[in-house]
């Protein structure tokens, strides 16, 4: 079984750039997470997504972060403009049951 | 507000049995993971705990207190590749959102 694929691995912009993040989850997820992990702390849920629809975007920051799931299968994420303490792994998970989840390699972003 | 409370870090050698503690507060609760994370990989799952009691797999075994709001993750015959960040995660909402601490660097020495 495949796993959580997500792209770019790494990512450097500079500040007020915007950037773009991809994740394509395990067939058969209709559950889908963004989390934020920022150095030394644990991963912080931005949105979930049942199937194509949102659960919970409570902590994502809506004046400059974007994100978007068409037909319930892949999602984007997206950061415009970006902000210095946007520098962190931007991690993609996926999950069948809602207790199990199963993470992609993430997208390390430094903004400089 | 959602808080839960992990040491930051714990050591141990080789062979030996080690217990990493986790209290919560959360608004909801249905249930306590732990996840366990490599040095730049990602988070992969170890066990969930919905009810009172111990859950074994393995080597990994994990306990939950719901009336003490408290859970720990026990890992015996301690191995090197065992030294990684463990997280634990409390489902807050019956759609499945997590809250995750801060977590635990876990150290093992020959």
């Amino acid at each position: 079984e495949a796993g959580v694929a997500q792209s770019p691995r790494y990512k450097i912009i500079e500040k007020r750039q915007s950037v773009a993040f991809w994740c394509n989850p395990i067939s058969g997820h209709a559950t889908l997470y963004w989390y934020q992990q920022i150095l030394g702390q644990g991963p912080k849920l931005l949105i979930q997504f049942q199937n194509n629809g949102v659960v919970d975007d409570s902590q994502l920051p809506k004046d400059r972060f974007s994100a978007e799931r068409l037909k319930g299968v892949d999602s984007t994420l997206k950061i415009q403009p970006a902000k210095l303490e946007d520098s962190a792994v931007y991690l993609c998970a996926s999950s069948f049951s809602v207790h199990e989840q199963y993470f992609g390699p993430g997208t390390r972003l430094t903004v400089t | 507000g959602q808080s839960l409370e992990q040491p930051s870090e714990v050591t141990a050698v080789e062979g030996a049995i080690v217990q990493i503690n986790c209290t919560y507060q959360t608004s909801g609760f249905y249930g306590l993971s732990w996840y366990q994370q490599h040095d730049g990989g990602a988070p992969t799952f170890l066990s969930y705990n919905a009810l009172d009691g111990l859950e074994e797999t393995g080597r990994f075994s994990s306990f939950l207190s719901r009336s003490d709001s408290y859970g720990y993750l026990l890992l015996q015959e301690l191995q090197m590749k065992d030294s990684a960040s463990y997280f634990c995660a409390v489902r807050d909402t019956n759609a499945g959102k997590s809250t995750f601490g801060d977590g635990t660097t876990l150290t093992v020495k020959p």
